[in-house]
């Protein structure tokens, strides 16, 4: 079955450091992996996504995520942290099941910027 | 991409009531999905709706409580039925955008705040 857990429900980092957030994913074949943000109050944005192309994937707003299969993880990164990235992340995990596919979210981990 | 509004935006109900919300997409497609995201938690799937046929529940969701209507390819409606506290939650809608393959991505309408007291 597919999962996926994200190694942190919170994550504070000050404005123009970098960021990790870490997601490992089980599934039984070759999955694909997606990072949705979710702004306060605000609907859900994909970031990016991996689909069996370049492990390392870049998304909007200077965010990537590399796609190692060794270690099952599915990281996201950005260079330099702005205040407008505090937010929520999700890490989402595809299945496809009954025809169609569907989505397994993490549970979330909340990023604070700090001045 | 695909652009999805939801109606209401958010309610404030009472016990025992019921509210239905909209999902309208400004495309053509042929699933979409319910979701269901509880203070604090992450998402987790009501249910799959395409036009045409029933809505396929997940585990834990039952068709008396959450009715489902999908009329055509661009509308979908859920109701949430006889609602308690516990269903306070925010409510989303999505669409695959286009094709069926595992790697398509979802796309989210903005959600539908519900606080029931």
């Amino acid at each position: 079955a597919q999962s996926v857990t994200q190694l942190d429900s919170h994550v504070s980092v000050s404005e123009g450091t970098p960021v990790l957030l870490r997601c490992n994913y089980s599934s039984s074949y070759s999955p694909s992996l997606f990072w949705y943000v979710q702004h306060p109050n605000k609907g859900l944005q994909l970031l990016l996504k991996y689909t069996s192309a370049a492990t390392l994937v870049k998304g909007i707003n200077g965010f990537e995520a590399e796609f190692k299969k060794s270690e099952t993880s599915f990281h996201l990164t950005k260079p330099s942290a702005h205040m407008s990235d505090a937010a929520e992340y999700f890490c989402v995990v595809t299945t496809f099941s009954g025809g169609y596919n569907k989505l397994i979210f993490g549970a979330g981990t909340r990023l604070a910027v700090h001045p | 991409s695909a652009v999805i509004s939801q109606k209401p935006s958010r309610d404030i109900c009472q016990r025992g009531t019921s509210l239905t919300i909209q999902c309208q997409v400004d495309s053509q497609v042929t699933m979409m999905f319910w979701y269901r995201q509880q203070p604090g938690q992450s998402l987790t799937l009501i249910a799959t709706a395409n036009q045409g046929s029933e809505a396929t529940y997940e585990s834990g969701f039952v068709i008396d409580k959450f009715p489902i209507s999908r009329p055509n390819l661009t509308f979908s409606t859920l109701t949430v039925s006889n609602m308690s506290p516990e269903d306070s939650s925010i409510y989303l809608c999505s669409v695959v955008g286009g094709g069926r393959g595992i790697g398509e991505t979802q796309y989210f309408g903005p959600g539908t705040r519900l606080l029931v007291l």
